[in-house]
């Protein structure tokens, strides 16, 4: 069974560009959320989706957005992009159903490491 | 608020050696899982084990156990019989049962390193 796959692995952008990372969850799971992983703040939630609908949102200016798709497929995009959005960004996704009352664990991917020059 | 604290961000163990990973923990909630997540310098995090709140056992998943003390609030990993390869990253992170969100709160992570 395929992993998360998160394209692409690597990304190099300028400041006040945009990008959009996409992410592949494993086939069945419906759930899938992203994470920003930096040195100073380590990992940070970003938003989690289900079925197409935003179900939670972490703390991030408006700048951060995404969406998920009817095959669970979903892509996030930055606009206006800071130097401190340097980071990798991270996708999982997971079984759970809406509510998540069981051990349903986190499945990653490997990552989209956004460099912004 | 939940909360995650890893107090070592750095450890060493020699090879076949037994290792803790400390991560101790705070919410309020009744209902919660904790999970172990290691992640290798490639970036992926690959989930190694999980302990519900309610969960009498300590979880065990091959060499990977977990040292649940539900009154000290502390859930740590412990790797048997260490291996060269379990050099990485490890994140400890809780998650609220039962409610409408898979989020993840993650600690700062703890850096071992396995010595020959």
């Amino acid at each position: 069974k395929a992993g998360v796959t998160q394209t692409p692995r690597y990304l190099i952008k300028t400041r006040g560009q945009q990008v959009t990372l996409s992410c592949s969850p494993i086939s069945g799971h419906r759930s899938v959320s992203w994470y920003q992983q930096t040195p100073g703040q380590g990992l940070q939630f970003l938003f989690e989706y289900f079925s197409e609908t935003q179900r939670n949102k972490g703390n991030f200016p408006g700048r951060f957005s995404g969406r998920q798709f009817s095959n669970s497929r979903s892509e996030m995009n930055v606009s206006t992009l800071e130097l401190g959005d340097s980071a990798l960004y991270l996708c999982a996704s997971s079984l759970s159903s809406v509510k998540s009352s069981y051990n349903s664990p986190l499945h990653f991917g490997n990552g989209t490491r956004l460099t912004v020059t | 608020a939940q909360k995650i604290t890893q107090t070592q961000p750095g450890m060493f163990v020699q090879e076949k050696e037994a290792v803790t990973l400390d991560c101790t923990y705070d919410t309020s909630d009744q209902s919660y899982g904790l999970f172990w997540y290691k992640q290798p310098s490639s970036g992926e995090m690959i989930f190694l084990i999980y302990q519900g709140s309610y969960d009498e056992q300590n979880a065990t998943e091959g060499r990977y156990s977990l040292n649940f003390q539900k009154a000290r609030k502390s859930a740590n990993l412990v790797i048997s019989a260490s291996q060269l390869g379990d050099s990485a990253m490890y994140f400890c992170a809780m998650r609220k049962l039962g409610g409408a969100t898979n989020k993840l709160i993650f600690g700062t992570g703890t850096l071992l390193a396995v010595q020959p």
